[in-house]
C-alpha cells in the first residue's frame, strides 16, 4: 500500500522565522511529488517535483526531492501570518489515472 | 485564471437519500477526479475519469457511488443511499493531458448526512 508520511503534524512559529516541513514516501511506481497549501477549503497547488525537476523555488517557498532517500522538504523563509495553513504532500504514480496519495498534512501557524 | 468549480458548497441530507455533487472542471482538462476528506483526516482518492470512463477507483468507491460526465462541462458524483460515514468534504480535481500529476482542486462540497 502506498504511504506518505508528513512531519511535524503541527508547528507554531513567529513571523519572520524559517520553517522546514518534511514528507517521506513509500509508493510503487513513483512519478512525482506535489505540495499543496490548504487554508480553508481546496488544496492550492504549490510545487511539483519529478525526476527531471528535483528542486523548485517560488519567492519565499522552496522544495527539494531526494529520490534516493524517498523524501522531500518544503522550506518557507521569512514566514508571514498569511502562510498559516495546512501543507499537504501528495505523491503521484505512473499510469493513466495518476491518482494522488496524500499525507496527513502539517498544520503551520505563524504568530505575530 | 481558470478554476474548478463545485456546487453546492454545502449539502445536508438524510441517511438513505441520494445526493449528486456537481463539478465543472477547467475547460481544456481531460482527466477528472473525486477525492474526499473526512473531518480531521487525510485527503483520500475516490475515482478518476478519462475519455468518458472510469480509469481507476479506490476501495471506498463501492456500488453506492457513480460518476458521470453528462455533457461537455459537468462532472458529477452520485451517492445512491447515503450513510452517516459518507459525511465529508468532497473535492473535484482536474488536470490536462501531459501535465503529469498537476491536479487542480475545486473548493469542495461539504456533505453532512444526518
Amino acid at each position: 500500500e502506498d504511504k506518505v508520511v508528513q512531519s511535524p503534524l503541527s508547528l507554531v512559529v513567529h513571523e519572520g522565522d524559517t520553517v522546514t516541513l518534511n514528507c517521506s514516501y513509500e509508493v510503487t511506481n513513483f512519478r512525482s511529488l506535489l505540495w499543496y497549501k490548504q487554508e480553508k477549503k481546496a488544496p492550492t497547488f504549490l510545487f511539483m517535483l519529478t525526476s527531471s525537476g528535483i528542486e523548485k523555488k517560488s519567492g519565499r517557498l522552496s522544495s527539494i526531492l531526494d529520490k534516493k532517500e524517498l523524501f522531500s522538504i518544503l522550506n518557507i523563509t521569512a514566514t508571514q501570518t498569511g502562510d498559516s495553513a495546512v501543507y499537504l504532500c501528495a505523491v503521484g504514480v505512473t499510469g493513466t489515472a495518476s491518482k494522488l496519495t496524500f499525507g496527513t498534512g502539517t498544520r503551520l501557524q505563524v504568530t505575530l | 485564471e481558470p478554476e474548478v468549480t463545485q456546487t453546492p458548497s454545502h449539502q445536508v441530507t438524510q441517511m438513505g437519500q441520494e445526493v449528486i455533487l456537481r463539478c465543472v472542471p477547467i475547460s481544456n482538462h481531460l482527466y477528472f477526479y473525486w477525492y474526499r476528506q473526512i473531518l480531521g483526516q487525510k485527503v483520500e482518492f475516490l475515482v478518476s475519469f478519462y475519455n468518458n470512463e472510469i480509469s481507476e477507483k479506490s476501495e471506498i468507491f463501492d456500488d453506492q457511488f457513480s460518476v458521470e460526465r453528462p455533457d461537455g462541462s459537468n462532472f458529477t458524483l452520485k451517492i445512491r443511499s447515503t450513510k452517516l460515514e459518507d459525511s465529508a468534504m468532497y473535492f473535484c480535481a482536474s488536470r490536462e493531458m501531459g501535465a503529469y500529476n498537476e491536479q487542480f482542486f475545486g473548493p469542495g462540497t461539504r456533505l453532512t448526512v444526518l
